[in-house]
């Protein structure tokens, strides 16, 4: 089975704070994703990683920044954080199914961080 | 910009119903996949479907990819408490990238 763990399951910063999480995946997946999910507004893609040391931005790469050492692991940086960041942030890692051109993500359980 | 529309958003019903969801878009895609999500939990894979027309069954799930490759649907028979959960619609265009619904919030009540 594929895991993906997720450093910390609840967490709460103060505004201003750096803030770390982290992502690993143990299935040697090429992709991997950070998803932040706020009610009504469903799950927004902030930046994804195809490969060590690569990334593209997402669709809400503001505010926050990416690091793929390596394959297994990609941590998202909240530089300063604020109070608009409080929300569940999920990772997840893919691969090529090599079947009509899927590729197939798998999720960890989430980290829900609070800003104060 | 590719949009999937799931519908409805909110579903609360009595266990022992059934019930369908619908995922639907105007672009064609590649693939198509459903999670479930529990609270506080990261989504679960369910399935993925591939061809068009293609069904799928997971014990009392069947999962349906449209003909066209451009719509899904769920259909629950026999709804139980356990099946509660957010279920979402996510579809691929051979990028990396998945295209995420907004998700059905499901509600079986004992």
């Amino acid at each position: 089975d594929v895991k993906v763990t997720q450093s910390s399951r609840y967490l709460v910063k103060r505004t201003g704070e750096k803030v770390f999480l982290e992502c690993v995946q143990d299935m040697d997946h090429e992709n991997m994703f950070w998803y932040r999910q706020d009610p009504g507004l469903g799950l927004r893609l902030i930046y994804f990683s195809y490969d060590v040391k690569m990334k593209e931005k997402g669709d809400i790469p503001e505010g926050y920044s990416v690091s793929r050492e390596k394959k297994e692991r990609f941590s998202l940086i909240l530089e300063s954080a604020s109070t608009n960041q409080t929300s569940m942030y999920l990772c997840a890692s893919s691969f090529f199914t090599g079947t009509g051109l899927t590729y197939e993500q798998y999720f960890g359980p989430g980290t829900r961080l609070t800003v104060t | 910009t590719q949009l999937l529309e799931q519908s409805p958003q909110f579903l609360s019903i009595q266990e022992g119903e059934n019930l369908t969801v619908y995922c639907n878009s105007s672009s064609v895609f590649s693939s198509l996949q459903w999670y479930r999500q529990e609270p506080g939990e990261g989504p679960v894979l369910l399935v993925t479907v591939v061809t068009g027309g293609e069904v799928k069954k997971l014990k009392r799930l069947t999962f349906q990819f449209g003909d066209a490759r451009k719509d899904s649907s769920l259909h629950i028979t026999a709804a139980q408490p356990g099946d509660t959960g957010l279920y979402l619609c996510a579809a691929s265009s051979g990028a990396q990238k998945l295209v995420f619904g907004q998700g059905t919030r499901l509600t079986i009540n004992p």
